[in-house]
């Protein structure tokens, strides 16, 4: 089966400006989770989706970030604006439903913000 | 919430040697219990999983041991080889929402 997609690969950008990622989760997944993953750390949990609705956005710094998922399938994550401690890797995972699913996770965006 | 802490951050062995990384987690209500190998650049990829109900499982060189009681966890890696060498991240669930590990560095050295 195909995977899950993430788009752009990498992205560089200036502080102060915006930026979205894309995120095409393996299909029937009605899970979609994203993650930052700061260099040397774990992934940290932003925001999780079930099919469109969200599940858990406590760790989603919403003055600048935001997410969608908005027909259920793909999402996107934005910043808006971009501070220079947003340079991170963002994958997206997802799993078939709910409760210790196996999450798959994407080949991520490295984000550098300058 | 979930802590999860894990042990050592940076491990070198040879290779043939086994590997052992140890993680504690703090909610005793977790009961999934995945490691995720995450080489250069790549995403984290599945590579082992225990849930609550079993002490340990196997899979070729790799085994994974949990402590209900220590609340702990272990990724066994024997007869290491250079294709080892990566980022291996623990992670804790009760539900659906992984408390990752800060990851342990492999180094196996031919």
């Amino acid at each position: 089966e195909a995977g899950v997609a993430q788009s752009p690969r990498y992205k560089i950008i200036e502080k102060r400006q915006s930026v979205a990622f894309w995120c095409n989760p393996i299909s029937g997944h009605a899970t979609l989770y994203w993650y930052q993953q700061i260099l040397g750390q774990g992934p940290k949990l932003l925001i999780q989706f079930q099919n469109n609705g969200v599940v858990d956005d406590s760790q989603l710094p919403k003055d600048r970030f935001s997410a969608e998922r908005l027909k259920g399938v793909d999402s996107t994550l934005k910043i808006q604006p971009a501070k220079l401690e947003d340079s991170a890797v963002y994958l997206c995972a997802s799993i078939v439903g709910r409760g210790g699913d196996t999450q798959y996770f994407g080949p991520g965006t490295r984000l550098t913000v300058l | 919430g979930e802590n999860v802490e894990q042990h050592p951050s940076t491990l070198s062995v040879q290779e043939g040697d086994s590997a052992v990384i140890k993680c504690t987690y703090s909610d005793s209500a977790s009961n999934y219990f995945p490691w995720y190998k995450q080489e250069l650049g790549k995403r984290p990829q599945l590579i082992i999983d225990i849930r609550s109900n079993v002490g340990e499982k196997k899979d070729q060189r790799i085994a994974v041991t949990l402590n209900k009681t220590a609340k702990h966890f272990s990724l066994h890696i024997t007869e290491t080889q250079p294709e080892d060498s990566a980022v291996y991240f623990c992670a804790a669930s009760k539900t659906d929402k992984l408390i990752f590990g800060t990851g342990t560095r492999l180094q196996v050295f031919p």
